[in-house]
């Protein structure tokens, strides 16, 4: 079973400038979650989707963040205009539903560097 | 405010050596702990905790969960240098928006010297 994929593992920008992250989720996982991991830190939840809606975007500074999940399969996350203080990990997560007893599989992540 | 604390949050240790790593939450709608191992790379899961005083073993891996007390340990038995990581605790609550979440501590890092 493949795993999930994110993509781009290394991004550097300067600050004010755009970004965006992909996620593919494990194929027929619901459920879809992004994490900003801020070094030393554990991740911290940013986003939560079931299918193509949002469930929890509470902890999402909307002012410059943003994500969609268009088809319910794959997903962006895009920061406009970044700033220093984004500089972490964003980790993209699965699972098969928000219900069962059931871990959240993480991609790789992509570490971000904002100058 | 849902809270959960790990300790120590660095530990270096020898080869062969036993380590147990804490967990301790306060949080409400508890449904789950949960113990993952992150190198560099994505978080990997350990354990799914859900009952107090039932042990969860995988290889040299053991957890358990006090949820009267609210912690977890993890222990790693005769240790080796694969061991290195950060280990992440994680809680899984029914949040506000009425789904289950997961809020993580900040984690342990394990290094293993031979």
């Amino acid at each position: 079973e493949a795993g999930v994929a994110q993509s781009p593992r290394y991004k550097i920008i300067e600050k004010r400038q755009s970004v965006a992250f992909w996620c593919n989720p494990i194929s027929g996982h619901a459920t879809l979650y992004w994490y900003q991991q801020i070094l030393g830190q554990g991740p911290k939840l940013l986003i939560q989707f079931q299918n193509n809606g949002v469930v929890d975007d509470s902890q999402l500074p909307k002012d410059r963040f943003s994500a969609e999940r268009l088809k319910g399969v794959d997903s962006t996350l895009k920061i406009q205009p970044a700033k220093l203080e984004d500089s972490a990990v964003y980790l993209c997560a699965s699972r098969p539903d928000r219900v069962s007893y059931n871990e959240q599989f993480f991609g790789p992540g992509t570490r971000l560097t904002v100058l | 405010e849902d809270k959960v604390v790990q300790s120590p949050l660095s530990l270096v240790v020898h080869e062969g050596d036993t380590v147990t790593l804490n967990c301790s939450y306060e949080v409400t709608n508890f449904r789950s702990l949960l113990w993952y191992k992150q190198e560099k790379k994505a978080p990997t899961f350990l354990f799914m905790l859900t009952s107090s005083g039932i042990e969860k073993k995988s290889g040299r891996l053991s957890s358990i969960l006090d949820k009267k007390e609210l912690f977890s340990i993890l222990n790693i038995t005769a240790t080796q240098t694969g061991d290195s990581a950060v280990y992440l605790c994680a809680v899984e609550i029914l949040s506000g928006a009425g789904s289950y979440q997961l809020t993580f501590g900040k984690g342990t890092k394990l290094s293993v010297i031979p």
